[in-house]
């Protein structure tokens, strides 16, 4: 079992849609979770970022970290053709073992 | 100008050539990263470096070699390509505290005829 799963995607929504992004882990000491979004042709960015369990909003995206099940999902709001991305979750143990572990990455594509 | 620079941006070469890429970065992040991104695998960590003394293979190492000539500057090369190393390249660095937060170049596009 790889340390983190994603869905595989590729996923298309009309705008205006509710997405749903999830990820899977299998390390519990992971502290900090986060949420890339990778544009064709450029590097990956961060988008969001949490720490241990719980939500965070920022606009029409929210970050959600359940640590029980192991469990992340990224939810975005009024979709719209400029979200169209591959969007790739992270995680990291936190502090001087501050390397992250990537799923494989979802491709989402809004429709207008 | 961005932080983390990557150069070439595209690079097309044949089976056997030697192939270096190069990163340099104006954060002052003392970790520095490269990966590589394949449809459907995601990203590979290839090798990282803590500082400019301290190199650490990553992942899939094999066939890649690395050199870290200063705090910001940090090299990737393919001595010998092969085909399965086209990919898409990526240098970044963090600053090894916090978050783990990776700051990434805009990539550099391999093919290998």
């Amino acid at each position: 079992q790889k340390e983190v799963e994603q869905d595989p995607g590729p996923l298309s929504v009309p705008e205006g849609a509710i997405v749903s992004l999830n990820c899977t882990y299998s390390n519990s000491a992971f502290q900090y979770f986060m949420w890339y979004r990778q544009y064709s042709r450029k590097g990956p960015e961060l988008l969001m970022y949490t720490y241990s369990s719980g939500n965070k909003e920022d606009g029409r995206f929210t970050a959600q970290v359940d640590k029980s099940s192991k469990y992340i999902s990224l939810f975005i709001r009024d979709s719209q053709p400029s979200d169209s991305a591959t969007y790739l979750c992270a995680m990291s143990l936190g502090g001087a073992n501050s390397k992250l572990t990537f799923g494989k990455g979802i491709t989402l594509s809004v429709r207008p | 100008d961005a932080d983390v620079t990557q150069t070439p941006r595209n690079r097309i070469t044949k089976t056997g050539k030697r192939i270096m890429l190069e990163c340099s970065q104006t954060k002052g992040h003392d970790r520095m990263y490269w990966y590589r991104q394949d449809p459907g695998l995601g990203l590979q960590l290839i090798y990282y470096s803590f500082d400019v003394k301290d190199i650490n293979k990553g992942e899939i190492s094999d066939g890649y070699s690395v050199s870290r000539q200063a705090q910001a500057k940090f090299s990737l090369s393919l001595e010998s390509a092969i085909p399965n190393q086209t990919a898409l390249y990526f240098c970044a660095t963090n600053a090894g505290r916090g978050t783990g937060e990776l700051f990434f170049g805009e990539g550099s596009r391999l093919t290998v005829l």
